[in-house]
């Protein structure tokens, strides 16, 4: 079956500009995790979800960052007033359950000019 | 607050050599540990997951181990390939939700 698949893989954006990040996770999945990641390092949970809600936000760095999952499937990332230090690769997860292995999409390329 | 660190940051083998990635954890309240495999450019591949009440868990050529007492874990690649050239990250998932990554050891396998 189809994986976890994010949208756009590459995004190039101005700072102060907003930004939307999709992400389709594997069908029945009710648990989803937005990480970013650096060069050179693991990735850094932002978010989790179990079905629509926002379980545990504690990762979102500050105010700009906000996420969405309405129905319990696709989930949005959005980040507003966008910095040069947003830049990174922005990475979903989906699992079956909360304490279920992780499967990742392919990421989304984030740069801030 | 959880960190997870993996040494060593870099390693370079040659072919069929077996050898051992390790990771350590500060707090031993986890739920449970995932190997995952990275290649450069591309998402995360899942290796495997090991529950915290579990010890080991084995996939092909693959053998993780987990002891919680003691914050670590090991994973293990028997015979190995030019093909298991990538990085290599842990994952601890903690008492919340949070899952804290290690920063990955970089494996290069020489033909």
């Amino acid at each position: 079956g189809a994986g976890v698949s994010q949208t756009p893989s590459n995004k190039v954006t101005e700072k102060g500009k907003y930004v939307e990040l999709r992400c389709d996770p594997i069908s029945g999945h009710t648990a989803l995790y937005w990480y970013r990641q650096s060069l050179g390092q693991g990735p850094e949970f932002l978010i989790y979800f179990q079905g629509t809600g926002a379980a545990d936000d504690s990762g979102l760095p500050n105010d700009r960052f906000f996420a969405v999952r309405p129905e319990g499937s696709v989930s949005t990332l959005k980040i507003q007033r966008t910095e040069r230090g947003d830049s990174a690769v922005y990475l979903c997860a989906s699992s079956p359950g909360g304490n279920n292995e992780q499967f990742f999409g392919p990421g989304t390329r984030l740069t801030v000019l | 607050k959880q960190e997870v660190t993996q040494i060593p940051a870099a390693l370079s083998v040659p072919e069929g050599e077996n050898l051992v990635l390790n990771c350590s954890f500060t707090d031993s309240a986890i739920y449970n540990l995932q190997w995952f495999r990275q290649d450069p450019g591309k998402g995360l591949t899942s290796l495997l997951l090991i529950q915290s009440s579990q010890r080991e868990q084995t996939s092909g050529r693959l053998n993780a181990s987990l002891d919680k007492s003691s914050g670590r874990s090991t994973l293990y690649i028997a015979a190995s390939q030019p093909g298991d050239s990538a990085t290599y990250l842990c994952a601890v998932r903690t008492g919340g939700f949070k899952t804290i990554f290690g920063a990955g050891t970089r494996l290069f396998v020489k033909a």
